[in-house]
C-alpha cells in the first residue's frame, strides 16, 4: 500500500523559511515523479513543484526562485525547501505520487502539512 | 499557463440524481486531463484519469469524457457519500493547473 506522510509545517513570520519533508512506503520510490500542491484556507489545489525520478526540477512562477524541492531516494523521502515566505503561502501542503507513465497525473497523495505564515 | 474553468462552482441535487460538471480548457491538451474528489479536511482522490479512464477501485457511477479543450465528468446516480468538491487537472503542460472546483451538496 502506498503512504505519503509529509511533515514539517507551523508557524513561520513573513520571510522566514521552512522545510516540509513527505517520507514516502510501499512503492519503488526513485521511480517515481513527485509534487508538492497546495491549498489555501477555503481556496483550490494549487500545484507547487514537481520532481522526475531522476531528479529534473519545476516550479510554479508563484514559488520559483524561493522553493526548492528535492529528493533522496535512499531515504525515500521528498522535500521542499521554502525561504522567504509570505502571507500568500499559506496553506495545506500536500506531497502527490505521479503515475508511472505521466508524473501530472497524482495517483497518491499524503494527508498534507498546515504552513501559517504571519507575525 | 493553461487555464482551467470549471463549471458550475456549486449545485445542490437529490441523492439518486445524475449530475454534471463541464471543464474547459484555454488551450488544446488532447485527453491530458483528470478529475479528482475532495472531501473536507481530507486529500484529495484521484477519480478519473486521461479524460475517460476509471482509476481502480472507483466506483462505476462516475465517469468521464471530452478531448481538447471542452470535458465532462459526471457522477450518474449520486449517492451520499458523494458530497465533496471535485476538480478537474490539466496535465498536458507544465505548470500543471487545477480547476476552481465545484462543490456537491445534497
Amino acid at each position: 500500500e502506498v503512504q505519503l506522510s509529509e511533515s514539517g509545517g507551523g508557524l513561520v513570520q513573513p520571510g522566514g523559511s521552512l522545510r516540509l519533508s513527505c517520507a514516502a512506503s510501499g512503492f519503488t520510490f526513485s521511480s517515481y515523479a513527485l509534487s508538492w500542491v497546495r491549498q489555501a484556507p477555503g481556496k483550490g489545489l494549487e500545484w507547487v513543484s514537481g520532481i522526475t525520478g531522476s531528479g529534473s526540477t519545476y516550479y510554479a512562477d508563484s514559488v520559483k526562485g524561493r522553493f526548492t524541492i528535492s529528493r533522496d531516494n535512499s531515504r525515500n523521502t521528498l522535500y521542499v525547501q521554502m525561504n522567504s515566505l509570505r502571507a500568500e503561502d499559506t496553506a495545506v501542503y500536500f506531497c502527490a505520487k505521479g503515475s508511472i507513465a505521466v508524473g501530472g497525473i497524482f495517483v497518491s497523495w499524503g494527508q498534507g502539512t498546515l504552513v501559517t505564515v504571519s507575525s | 499557463d493553461i487555464q482551467m474553468t470549471q463549471s458550475p462552482s456549486s449545485l445542490s441535487a437529490s441523492v439518486g440524481d445524475r449530475v454534471t460538471i463541464t471543464c474547459q480548457a484555454s488551450q488544446d491538451i488532447s485527453n491530458s486531463l483528470n478529475w479528482y474528489q475532495q472531501k473536507p479536511g481530507k486529500a484529495p482522490q484521484l477519480l478519473i484519469y486521461d479524460a475517460s479512464n476509471l482509476e481502480t477501485g472507483v466506483p462505476s457511477r462516475f465517469s468521464g469524457s471530452g478531448s481538447g479543450t471542452d470535458f465532462t465528468f459526471t457522477i450518474s446516480s449520486l449517492q451520499p457519500e458523494d458530497i465533496a468538491t471535485y476538480y478537474c487537472q490539466q496535465c498536458d503542460n507544465l505548470p500543471y493547473t487545477f480547476g476552481q472546483g465545484t462543490k456537491v451538496e445534497i
